[in-house]
């Protein structure tokens, strides 16, 4: 079946630093979201990306939707101790329900204040 | 605004017993899943659900059940748990008008199984 290849597993870095993180598919995605756990809780959507190139922004997050549909990327500006959490991002085809959503295995971050 | 419910937060299981989890939203949401997270496995998908009377397998359905009697409530139910179904479950809900992908989340419920 279809599989996601989330990347870095975990990051350790410095508050203020830049982030970086992406996701490769070897199948074609319609739609790619990006989607944030913090400890103990559920994961929280950040940002759903539609259309095939579309950089969109949220607050200091910015994710971009590859031209050849098959990868996305997160960055994250200026980080701060609140960006703790595990960042997944997830695949979705249309036509189908939920059960065409696919997951990547997330991005642990870790920021040292 | 209560959005998706879960309970418990926490549950020990014994092999063998069965329970049920719950999961209850309140944003008219049609669709419905339950998922497990496993560490170093991301999200997995149990099972799913377009509506009240429909439900279709996930990615790991074996060993759990679920029905969809109305719209608010999507219970998972374990029928004879095993150590392998260790791990922290979420339901989700979205709206068939918007992306089906724009999942709202519950807390999570954590099971341990002897």
């Amino acid at each position: 079946g279809q599989q996601l290849n989330q990347s870095p597993q975990s990051m350790f870095i410095q508050e203020g630093e830049d982030v970086s993180m992406n996701c490769t598919s070897s199948s074609i995605f319609n739609t790619w979201l990006w989607y944030k756990q913090e400890p103990g809780e559920g994961p929280v959507l950040l940002i759903a990306l539609y259309k095939a190139g579309e950089l969109t922004s949220n607050g200091r997050l910015t994710a971009q939707f590859g031209i050849t549909r098959k990868d996305s990327f997160l960055n994250i500006s200026a980080s701060i101790p609140s960006d703790v959490g595990i960042y997944f991002c997830a695949g979705q085809n249309y036509g189908g329900s939920q059960g065409n959503l696919i997951f990547g295995k997330g991005t642990k971050l870790s920021v040292k204040p | 605004n209560a959005g998706v419910t879960q309970t418990p937060k926490f549950q020990v299981l014994k092999t063998g017993q069965s329970m049920t989890l719950q999961c209850a939203q309140d944003m008219n949401h049609e669709y419905m899943s339950w998922y497990r997270q496993d560490p170093g496995m991301g999200l997995r998908l149990i099972h799913y659900s377009v509506g009240a009377g429909i439900t279709d397998q996930g990615e790991v359905p074996n060993g759990y059940n679920v029905s969809r009697s109305t719209t608010e409530d999507f219970p998972l139910r374990l029928l004879s748990a095993a150590p392998s179904q260790t791990s922290v479950y979420f339901c989700a809900s979205s709206n068939r008008l918007a992306s089906l992908g724009e999942l709202f989340f519950g807390e999570g419920s954590r099971l341990t199984v002897l």
